[in-house]
């Protein structure tokens, strides 16, 4: 089992559209919390950055985080066409060995 | 842009042979990690180094290595290319200290094609 699982999409949503997006892992001891986007041929960018649980929002993006339940997700409101993307996240624990993982990415796709 | 640079953009080689892949960090971060990403395996890491000394480990073949000179760039190398081994490499870098910040500042890659 890999310690972070994230859906490949792709998601296709009309413009406008509310997204989420999702990853789930296995290792309880992963304190932070990333989205990161990736346009074709580009290197990842983050988006946002949470500690342990809880919400997290900047503008048209909320990270949440639900550590009881190995769960982070990620909301777009109001999606525009240039929101078209992959989105990875990541998770990273520094106690004990330094882990920063990735998932592999949801390709999103939002239609004008 | 990043602030990470890598070169070169694109290589082209052919299988057996052997590639070195650089990557500069941003100027201040002390850590430097390679990813691979292929169309079907997302990013899979390989290898971080933190201020010259090798961190953690990923996914990385025994045909690949990677180090991390005194002026803080790195290079990785790959031997024995395989057709397998085409891919986007990245490198990203950052503070990596206690406490954070943690983001990974990425690179604009280098495609390898192996033929």
């Amino acid at each position: 089992q890999k310690e972070v699982e994230q859906d490949p999409g792709p998601l296709s949503v009309p413009e406008g559209a509310i997204v989420s997006l999702n990853c789930t892992y296995s290792n309880s001891a992963f304190q932070y919390f990333m989205w990161y986007r990736q346009y074709s041929r580009k290197g990842p960018e983050l988006l946002m950055y949470t500690y342990s649980s809880g919400n997290k929002e900047d503008g048209r993006f909320t990270a949440q985080v639900d550590k009881s339940s190995k769960y982070i997700s990620l909301f777009i409101r109001d999606s525009q066409p240039s929101d078209s993307a992959t989105y990875l996240c990541a998770m990273l624990t520094t106690s004990g060995t330094y882990k920063y993982i990735f998932g592999t990415g949801t390709r999103l796709k939002v239609l004008a | 842009d990043s602030g990470v640079t890598q070169t070169p953009k694109h290589l082209i080689t052919a299988t057996g042979q052997r590639v070195t892949l650089r990557c500069s960090p941003r100027s201040g971060d002390l850590s430097v990690y390679w990813y691979q990403q292929s169309l079907d395996q997302g990013l899979q890491f390989l290898i971080q180094y933190y201020n010259g000394e090798e961190r953690a480990k990923g996914n990385i073949l025994e045909r690949f290595s990677a180090q991390q000179f005194p002026d803080l760039h790195s290079e990785l190398n790959l031997s024995s290319l395989e057709l397998g081994d085409s891919a986007l490499y990245f490198c990203a870098s950052s503070v990596a200290v206690p406490g954070g910040p943690h983001e990974q500042f990425f690179g604009p890659g280098t495609r390898l094609t192996v033929l």
